[in-house]
């Protein structure tokens, strides 16, 4: 079965603060693609990255990087020196080859970060 | 700025209303998508279309009708809706293929549905 688990549902933290988005999955595929996605309160999802199962290079992109596992079956996210405007819900999606496109989401965690 | 538009943003009908909501891209994609987000679940893919063919249904009730007369435009007619079906419906859509492995989906602001 595929599937995301995020278990953190809600996170609070203050501003600077660093702070990291779990994300774990589950398929039996050998290619695959991993996404985040951010959703503001606005309600669109914005794009953040896309990374293939055969690349485990960590990425960083200003104050955002994150950390691919294959052996943990892990893709988390990381904040760096955290801002308001990174309060949002943020989706973890995995997506197999294949498949006409489907993403399969994950709950989401709702971040909030307070001045 | 992700160039998928859609509305209304907002819509209020009844369960016997008769409304639709759109869905333009302008990016040049190739692929477009429904999905429904209710509170406290995840996103739900409802239908795929690629160069204009549904190639996807995902056992949708037939209450949920969709068009797309060009690779630009996608429409999701709605009829005779039960308040279950009050949502955020998010439309998307790519440059590739759905289904090609460099597939990027970009999505649009949504539109909250709310049936009374």
């Amino acid at each position: 079965a595929q599937k995301v688990t995020q278990a953190q549902t809600e996170i609070s933290v203050v501003e600077k603060e660093d702070v990291t988005l779990d994300c774990v999955y589950e398929t039996r595929d050998t290619t695959y693609y991993l996404f985040w996605y951010k959703q503001p309160p606005s309600g669109e999802l914005v794009f953040l990255i896309r990374r293939n199962s055969f690349d485990e290079q960590n990425e960083i992109s200003g104050r955002y990087s994150w950390n691919f596992q294959k052996s943990t079956s892990s893709f988390n996210f990381t904040i760096t020196a955290s801002q308001v405007v990174d309060s949002a819900v943020y989706f973890c999606a995995l997506r197999r080859n294949n498949q006409g496109g489907k993403l399969i989401f994950g709950q989401g965690t709702e971040l909030s970060v307070k001045p | 700025e992700t160039g998928v538009t859609q509305t209304p943003r907002h819509l209020v009908m009844g369960m016997t209303n008769k409304k639709s909501l759109k869905c333009e891209q302008h990016l040049g994609h190739n692929a477009m998508y429904w999905y429904k987000q209710s509170a406290k679940k995840p996103l739900e893919l409802m239908f795929v279309y690629n160069f204009k063919e549904q190639t996807e249904n995902n056992s949708v009730p037939s209450r949920f009708s969709p068009e797309c007369p060009n690779s630009s435009h996608l429409f999701l007619h709605l009829h005779t809706l039960q308040p279950e079906d009050s949502a955020l419906y998010l439309c998307a859509s790519s440059l590739q293929l759905a289904g090609a492995l460099t597939d990027t989906q970009y999505f649009g602001p949504g539109t909250r549905l709310t049936v009374l």
